[in-house]
């Protein structure tokens, strides 16, 4: 069972669009971070949030955290070809092993213009 | 600054050797951690040091893998034996001690293929 759960799996869209990518856990987490990576390279980190109902912007990306902190989402405005990667979540389970971020298995996502 | 940095960039190997792989952590992190990505997939996680503290070998599939840590900086993960679902993208990523939600930054990872 994935502990961090991440839907769609592949999501294919126009430029212009915009588009909510979900990261869903039974468990709950002290902090929860997003990536993106780019093929051939590692994971960037994006955003964290720590607070639960936090809302935290990046230009077009706006990202936010459960109230009780077991779930996140990701939503880009105005999709544009530059957000074409992979999204991963990544959580430190509250109570768990300190540094063992879980990930989830990733949106993979193409913007075409 | 500089920042992770992993070599070698690609490895081909035969079934059955031993392969060594290296990050380089940015300096002053001392949290230092070591997953596999299979094509398309999340990350796996494998192992994870901190400072003088044991490492955390939870992730490592097999006893055909192993890794340390030199003087807190430098780490080497060894495949011993290498086999074909060992192929992967092997990604090393470092933390600052500080950071309590533990935010990693990434190598560009090592592509093995074994043939």
């Amino acid at each position: 069972t994935q502990l961090l759960e991440q839907s769609p799996q592949f999501l294919s869209i126009q430029e212009g669009e915009n588009l909510t990518v979900y990261c869903n856990s039974s468990s709950v987490f002290s902090s929860l971070q997003w990536y993106r990576q780019e093929p051939g390279e590692g994971p960037v980190l994006l955003v964290t949030v720590v607070t639960g109902g936090e809302v935290k912007k990046l230009k077009r990306l706006t990202f936010q955290f459960g109230d009780a902190r077991k779930d996140s989402s990701l939503h880009i405005t105005a999709a544009q070809p530059g957000d074409t990667g992979l999204y991963l979540c990544a959580g430190v389970e509250y109570g768990g092993s300190q540094g063992n971020l879980i990930f989830g298995k990733g949106t993979k996502l193409s913007v075409k213009p | 600054g500089a920042g992770v940095s992993q070599s070698p960039s690609n490895k081909v190997t035969e079934k059955g050797k031993d392969v060594e792989l290296r990050c380089d952590p940015i300096s002053g992190h001392t949290a230092l951690y070591w997953y596999r990505q299979s094509l398309g997939q999340g990350l796996e996680f494998l192992i994870y040091f901190q400072g003088n503290s044991a490492p955390d070998k939870s992730g490592l599939p097999s006893d055909r893998f192993s890794a340390e840590r030199t003087g807190g900086s430098v780490s080497t993960l060894t495949i011993q034996r290498t086999q074909q679902e060992d192929s992967a993208v092997y990604l090393c990523a470092s933390s600052h001690p500080d950071r309590v939600s533990y935010e990693q930054y990434f190598g560009p990872g090592t592509r093995l293929t074994v043939t």
